[in-house]
């Protein structure tokens, strides 16, 4: 079983400030994904990487693929109120899984005025 | 574009009926539909892997019996929670698979099952 760690769990900060989610795994990943959530509603997909080492940028979202491809970070910029969410990590498995997304155990982000 | 809908968004019933959920891929074809189950406060838990044509894949732990998955078309597939029960209640969320851009999933807006 593939499994996908996230830190922290819960996280609350101040408009302003950085922060940085940790997803880490023992599993090696073909992709992996990063979606934020918010109450009753499904993820949004906001970046995917592939390769070993890779990093991202989405305006104030850095997002970088390790290069052994069994971890990840998103770091974000100036955080606002906007950016509460669940934060989800994705990870599709080399073999066996085939197409299948394993998720991390979630970062509850919450961006306070 | 990518867009995914379910249907309904919100649901309750009473212990010992069926519901049925609706997921469909409303601009692209999708070979692969995946349902979800997510807890307050959780990550999601996939139930089974939905190939068109052809029986899902059940995880581990998950009763096929009871979730009756039919994905009858490139862009909707259903699933159908027999005899439910209060332990039943959850947020259902399925994703479809583009088939072009295969290592992405897509997301509907979820399902939220109350079972009294």
């Amino acid at each position: 079983t593939q499994l996908l760690e996230q830190s922290p769990q819960f996280l609350s900060i101040q408009e302003g400030e950085n922060l940085t989610v940790y997803c880490n795994s023992s599993s090696v990943f073909s992709s992996l994904q990063w979606y934020r959530q918010e109450p009753g509603e499904g993820p949004v997909l906001l970046v995917t990487v592939v390769t070993g080492g890779e990093v991202k940028k989405l305006k104030r979202l850095t997002f970088q693929f390790g290069d052994a491809r069994k971890d990840s970070s998103l770091h974000i910029t100036a955080a606002q109120p906007g950016d509460t969410g669940l934060y989800l990590c994705a990870g599709e498995g080399l073999t066996g899984g085939g197409n299948k997304l394993t998720f991390g155990t979630g970062t509850q982000l919450k961006v306070e005025l | 574009g990518a867009v995914v809908s379910q249907h309904p968004s919100r649901v309750i019933c009473k212990s010992g009926t069926s519901v049925k959920i609706e997921c469909r891929s409303l601009d692209f074809q999708a070979t692969t539909m995946f349902w979800y189950r997510q807890f307050p406060k959780q990550s999601l838990m996939l139930m089974a892997t939905s190939n068109e044509g052809s029986k899902a894949t059940y995880e581990q732990g998950v009763e096929k019996d009871k979730f009756l998955i039919n994905h009858a078309s490139l862009t909707l597939s259903t699933l159908t929670v027999t005899s439910a029960h209060p332990e039943d209640s959850s947020f259902y969320i399925c994703s479809a698979r583009d088939r072009v851009f295969s290592y992405e999933q897509y997301f509907g807006p979820g399902t939220r099952l109350t079972v009294t």
